[in-house]
């Protein structure tokens, strides 16, 4: 089956430092998804990017779908993006996502 | 906003014993899901909804079994807890075309 691998495992930064975090999949993905998880556990989609470049706030991700790879990049972190960020993918199968285990941030003040 | 509720937010079970975790959406939604979150894996599917009346396995199926009486409702049984059944549950909805799940706030569930 599809297997999402997300790097680094943890990252912690200083507050106004850059995140840069990673999302490598197995195989074709016709959607790709982040999400947020904040420390108390809900769990909210941040954006789609499936391929290309797309931004939004101070979160740009990049997909290359050909290297099945996708990252997300915060700019200048605050302490409220401390929580856990989960890459997940959907394959050509239809509605299912597969999702990596995350990365957990901590931006300290 | 989508909104997805779920009951309860925390359960003790005991071994053997039969556990079912509610799932309610109020935005006409298609598709439902249910996952399990556990620390070193993610989330992991369980079982999924296309509609009312229909069920899907999903990557873990075993030892649960699914129900989607309603466009509404999607619930999570498990008939004989066992305590590696102890974990975070996590309902989920979308519909077909969107590019987004919305997710419920979890259930937290331990079995002893």
């Amino acid at each position: 089956g599809q297997q999402v691998q997300q790097s680094p495992a943890s990252l912690v930064l200083q507050e106004g430092e850059n995140a840069e975090l990673q999302c490598n999949f197995s195989s074709t993905a016709t959607q790709l998804q982040w999400f947020y998880q904040s420390p108390g556990g809900s769990l909210v989609s941040l954006l789609s990017n499936p391929s290309g470049t797309k931004h939004t706030g101070r979160l740009t991700s990049t997909t290359v779908t050909k290297e099945r790879r996708s990252s997300l990049h915060i700019s200048s972190s605050q302490t409220t993006d401390s929580g856990t960020y989960l890459c997940a993918i959907e394959g050509n199968a239809g509605a299912k996502l597969t999702f990596g285990g995350g990365t957990r941030l901590t931006v300290r003040p | 906003e989508a909104a997805v509720t779920q009951s309860p937010r925390n359960k003790v079970a005991v071994t053997g014993g039969k556990v079912t975790l509610s799932c309610n959406q109020t935005n006409n939604h298609n598709n439902m899901y249910w996952y399990r979150q556990d620390t070193g894996h993610g989330l992991r599917l369980i079982h999924y909804s296309y509609g009312a009346g229909s069920t899907e396995k999903g990557d873990i199926p075993d030892g649960y079994k699914a129900s989607r009486p309603s466009q509404e409702n999607f619930s999570l049984i498990l008939e004989l807890a066992t305590p590696s059944q102890t974990s975070v549950y996590f309902c989920a909805s979308d519909d077909w075309g969107q590019d987004t799940q919305y997710f419920g706030p979890g259930t937290r569930l331990l079995v002893l």
